[in-house]
């Protein structure tokens, strides 16, 4: 079974320019959760996507954004970056995304650079 | 404001002898807690969980402990070996999880 897939792996950007980061989720998992690691900072909820809908929203401003698709990919947008939003972006899916019952599986991450 | 709190950064620990990760968190709402592992270049995996109802869970050389009135969960590995080297972070939640800052651990052969 394929593992949970992240594109790309490394992006250099610079100010206030946008990216969109892709994540593909196991197959059959519906729930998919991004998260951002900074060193010093762990990793910080992002948000959490099931069936097309944001589920969970983390404290993050509205620059970040995301979706889902019909097949449970997701995609994350950061628009007019800053050069603090260089970090590892992570996706994380999971059946339903009950905590508790579900075992969330990571990707190998997104490292954006921005310049 | 951090929720989840892993005070120490780093660890170091010779082959063999026990590992001891802490973690702390703030919301005694928080009813599942779990252990994840990660090496450089790859995203975290799934180490060991444990709800609210227990107080400890063991798997393998892996054993999570819940202290619940401390707010305290803590990670214990016997044996360590080398290949336990690496980042590990705690997280606590209910609907959704909050992720500690991690610890790396070293293991020394």
């Amino acid at each position: 079974k394929a593992g949970v897939t992240q594109t790309p792996r490394y992006l250099i950007k610079t100010r206030g320019q946008q990216v969109t980061l892709s994540c593909s989720p196991i197959s059959g998992h519906r729930s998919v959760s991004w998260y951002q690691q900074t060193p010093g900072q762990g990793l910080q909820f992002l948000f959490e996507y099931f069936s097309e809908t944001q589920r969970n929203k983390g404290n993050f401003p509205g620059r970040f954004s995301g979706r889902q698709f019909s097949n449970s990919r997701s995609e994350m947008n950061v628009s007019t970056l800053e050069l603090g939003d260089s970090a590892l972006y992570l996706c994380a899916s999971s059946l339903a995304g009950l905590a508790g019952t579900d075992t969330q599986y990571f990707g190998p991450g997104t490292r954006l650079t921005v310049l | 404001d951090q929720q989840v709190k892993q005070n120490s950064p780093s660890l170091s620990v010779q082959e063999g002898r026990i590992s001891i990760l802490n973690c702390d968190y703030t919301n005694s709402m928080f009813d599942y807690f779990l252990w994840y592992k990660k090496y450089p270049a790859e995203g975290p995996t799934f180490l060991i969980s444990i709800s609210s109802i227990k107080d400890k869970n063991e798997d393998g050389r892996f054993t999570v402990f819940l202290n619940k009135s401390a707010k305290h969960l803590s990670l214990h590995i016997v044996p360590s070996q080398p290949g336990d080297s690496a980042v590990y972070f705690c997280a606590a939640g209910t609907y959704k999880y909050i992720f500690g800052t991690g610890t790396r651990l070293k293991v020394l052969a």
